[in-house]
C-alpha cells in the first residue's frame, strides 16, 4: 500500500525558510523510474507544481519561484524534502507531495500540510 | 510555459447525465495530459493518465480523450459521489502546469 504524508512548520514568518518533509511507504525512491513531486494549493484556488526529484537524483523546478526551491531525498529513510527560502504571504498554501510512477506524475498523493506565512 | 485552459469553470448536472470537461493546451502536448478529481477537503486523485488511460480502481464511467492541444474528460453517467473539482495537468514540458479547475455540482 502506497502512502505519503507531508509535515511542515504550520506557521512561519515572512523572509524565513520553509522546510517540508514527505515521508512515504510502499515504494522506494531508489527504484528505477520512481520520483516524488511537490505541489501546492492556496485555499480555494488551483494547483501549482513546484518541483520533482527522481530515483537517480535528477531534479526539476518551477522557474516561477526564481531559485527559491531546493528538493532533496533520503532514500534510506523513505523521505523527500522541499525547502523554500524567503517566504512571503503568497506562499500560504496547502503543500502536497505525490509519487511519480515512471512517466505518470502524481499517481498517489499525501493528505497535504497547511502552511501559513504571517507576521 | 504551456497554458492549460479548462472549461467550463463551473458545471451543474443531474444524476445520470453525461458530463464533459475540456482542457485546451496553448501548444502541442502530445498525449501527456492527466485528469484529477479533488473532493472538498481532500487531496487530488488521479483518474486518467496520458490522455485516455484509466487509473487502476477508477470506475469505468470516467474516460478521457484527445491529443495535441484538445482534451476531454467524460463522465458517462453522473453519480452523486462525483461531486468534486476536476483538474487537468500537462506533463509534456517543463514546468508542469495545471488547468484552473472545473467545479461540478448536482442540479
Amino acid at each position: 500500500q502506497v502512502t505519503l504524508k507531508e509535515s511542515g512548520p504550520g506557521i512561519l514568518q515572512p523572509s524565513q525558510t520553509l522546510s517540508l518533509t514527505c515521508t512515504f511507504s510502499g515504494f522506494s525512491l531508489s527504484t528505477y523510474g520512481m520520483g516524488v513531486g511537490w505541489i501546492r494549493q492556496p485555499s480555494g484556488k488551483g494547483l501549482e507544481w513546484l518541483a520533482n526529484i527522481w530515483w537517480d537524483d535528477d531534479k526539476y523546478y518551477n522557474p516561477s519561484l526564481k531559485n527559491r526551491l531546493t528538493i532533496s531525498k533520503d532514500t534510506s529513510n523513505n523521505q523527500a524534502f522541499l525547502k523554500i527560502t524567503n517566504v512571503d504571504t503568497a506562499d500560504t498554501a496547502t503543500y502536497y507531495c505525490a509519487r511519480i510512477d515512471w512517466g505518470i506524475p502524481f499517481a498517489y498523493w499525501g493528505q497535504g500540510t497547511l502552511v501559513t506565512v504571517s507576521s | 510555459d504551456i497554458q492549460m485552459t479548462q472549461s467550463p469553470s463551473f458545471l451543474s448536472a443531474s444524476v445520470g447525465d453525461r458530463v464533459t470537461i475540456n482542457c485546451k493546451a496553448s501548444q502541442n502536448i502530445n498525449r501527456y495530459l492527466n485528469w484529477y478529481q479533488q473532493k472538498l477537503g481532500e487531496a487530488p486523485k488521479l483518474l486518467i493518465y496520458n490522455a485516455n488511460s484509466l487509473q487502476t480502481g477508477i470506475p469505468s464511467r470516467f474516460s478521457g480523450s484527445g491529443s495535441g492541444t484538445d482534451f476531454t474528460l467524460t463522465i458517462s453517467s453522473l453519480q452523486p459521489e462525483d461531486v468534486a473539482t476536476y483538474f487537468c495537468l500537462q506533463h509534456n514540458s517543463w514546468p508542469y502546469t495545471f488547468g484552473a479547475g472545473t467545479k461540478l455540482e448536482l442540479k
